[in-house]
């Protein structure tokens, strides 16, 4: 059965302070895995999609890996604003672009 | 480029009623969704459409939940009847195609369901 586990599930850093969030997943063939940023209150935005192992994406202090088995988003000196819950989702090579399926999230919080 | 837009953006029901939400996507986009999500998790899908027509509903309780979409423009989703556990956020999202690209949520409906 395919699987995205995220953890940690919440994280509180201090202004400034690097860290990494990490997503788990077990799919059959890997079709892509993506990153949302969320806003309470508000739905999800998509960061990035990642489609290989060995790929990178960037975009101002995020930047997104992937291996075969897992992905981090790397936050570099986070401000305050990053503060959200970060998703992330795969797609199955076999299945229809509908089959994305989503992990819990991480609640990201940055204290000045 | 205007978003997509969802309404209402809060409800509450009593159990055993029916409520419905609407959702316009953004202007061109060809593939609709509908996600369901209950605090603390990820968004689960309900429903893809592509045009007007169903792509996958294997998730959808059928036998209290249905969706539409006319033209192929707008949509809506219905429960009737309401239980406790329905209690969520219902998201649209729309994207041009039906991969991976372009893909935009709308804010959402809270529903609370006592």
């Amino acid at each position: 059965e395919d699987q995205v586990t995220q953890s940690p599930e919440a994280l509180r850093l201090q202004e400034g302070e690097s860290s990494s969030l990490n997503c788990s997943y077990t799919v059959s063939g890997l079709r892509g895995l993506f990153w949302y940023r969320q806003d309470p209150g508000k739905g999800p935005e998509f960061l990035f999609t990642l489609y290989s192992a060995g790929e990178e994406k960037e975009k101002e202090r995020l930047k997104a890996t992937l291996t075969k088995k897992e992905s981090f988003l790397h936050i570099t000196a986070p401000k305050p604003e990053d503060s959200a819950t970060y998703l992330c989702a795969v797609q199955a090579r076999y299945s229809s672009a509908s089959k994305i399926i989503f992990g819990s999230g991480t609640r990201l919080s940055i204290r000045p | 480029e205007a978003g997509v837009a969802q309404s209402p953006r809060y409800k509450i029901i009593e159990k055993r009623q029916s409520v419905a939400f609407w959702c316009n996507p953004i202007s061109g986009h060809a593939t609709l969704y509908w996600y369901q999500q209950i605090l603390g998790q990820g968004p689960k899908l309900l429903i893809q459409f592509q045009n007007n027509g169903v792509v996958d509903d294997s998730q959808l309780p059928k036998d209290r939940f249905s969706a539409e979409r006319l033209k192929g423009v707008d949509s809506t989703l219905k429960i009737q009847p309401a239980k406790l556990e329905d209690s969520a956020v219902y998201l649209c999202a729309s994207s041009l195609g039906a991969g991976h690209y372009g893909y935009t949520f709308g804010s959402g409906t809270r529903l609370t369901v006592v």
